[in-house]
């Protein structure tokens, strides 16, 4: 059964940092571009960034850009997000989920499945 | 910003037709970018219904339908049943923005 399992939320003041973890199993991880997708409280879904499978190529979206840093660990068939400068809007549900459509690279017609259970980042003092 | 806009509600007795529209623009659906959509119950994570405009995804019963067409992308949902009360959002990707983007998301409502 292919299963990712976030972990790592919880409660952050303004300007601090927090890593979330990702762990995927049931599928070939580095097959696959991952994808980290965000939800602030009773909004809509915000993509968030990207990675492909060999972990060569990341994208962002221009909200994280230079303070978030995405990555992954084959051998632990673990997708990170690095998260710094956090800010109270960065206050959401943070899913991960796996890009289907292409072998490994990130691809404008990816479409996200599945996705974890997501976990709660809070950025508040 | 909002890049592709759908209508905040909709909603249909059961049994009923309904649709959801996902409007964008010539730099995301209009560019022929695949449109995917999404059914996210409360309190749990999204969960994918079409992929590549109009393929349901595995489990997905056929009453669930994509089109597109132009700017614009739809979902329908034939013989409305109580289990389909959610929230749906398209998804695409925007080359000005050089990322994914989604939809602002449609609560469907089964009266």
């Amino acid at each position: 059964e292919v299963q990712l399992v976030e972990s790592g939320g919880g409660l952050v003041q303004p300007g601090g940092s927090l890593r979330l973890s990702c762990e995927a199993s049931g599928f070939s991880f580095s097959s696959y571009a991952m994808s980290w997708v965000r939800q602030a409280p009773g909004k809509g879904l915000e993509w968030v960034s990207a990675i492909s499978g060999g972990g060569s190529s990341t994208f962002y979206a221009d909200s994280v850009k230079g303070r978030f840093t995405v990555s992954r660990d084959t051998s632990k068939t673990t997708l990170y997000l690095q998260m710094n400068s956090l800010r109270a809007e960065d206050t959401a549900v943070y899913y991960c989920a796996t890009n289907r459509g292409s072998v490994q690279r990130v691809s404008p017609s990816n479409w996200l499945d599945p996705w974890g259970q997501g976990t709660l980042v809070t950025v508040s003092s | 910003q909002t890049v592709l806009t759908q209508p905040p509600s909709v909603s249909g007795a059961p049994g009923q037709r309904v649709t959801i529209s996902c409007t964008g623009s010539s730099s995301n659906i209009g560019a022929g970018y695949d449109v995917h959509w999404y059914q996210q119950v409360p309190g749990a994570a999204p969960k994918l219904v079409i992929y590549a405009h109009s393929n349901r995804a595995s489990g997905v019963p056929d009453r669930f339908s994509a089109s597109k067409s132009g700017t614009s992308a739809s979902l329908a949902i034939t013989g409305l049943q109580a289990e389909d009360e959610a929230d749906f959002y398209c998804q695409s990707y925007d080359s000005s923005l050089s990322g994914y983007v989604f939809g602002t998301g449609t609560k469907v409502i089964v009266l």
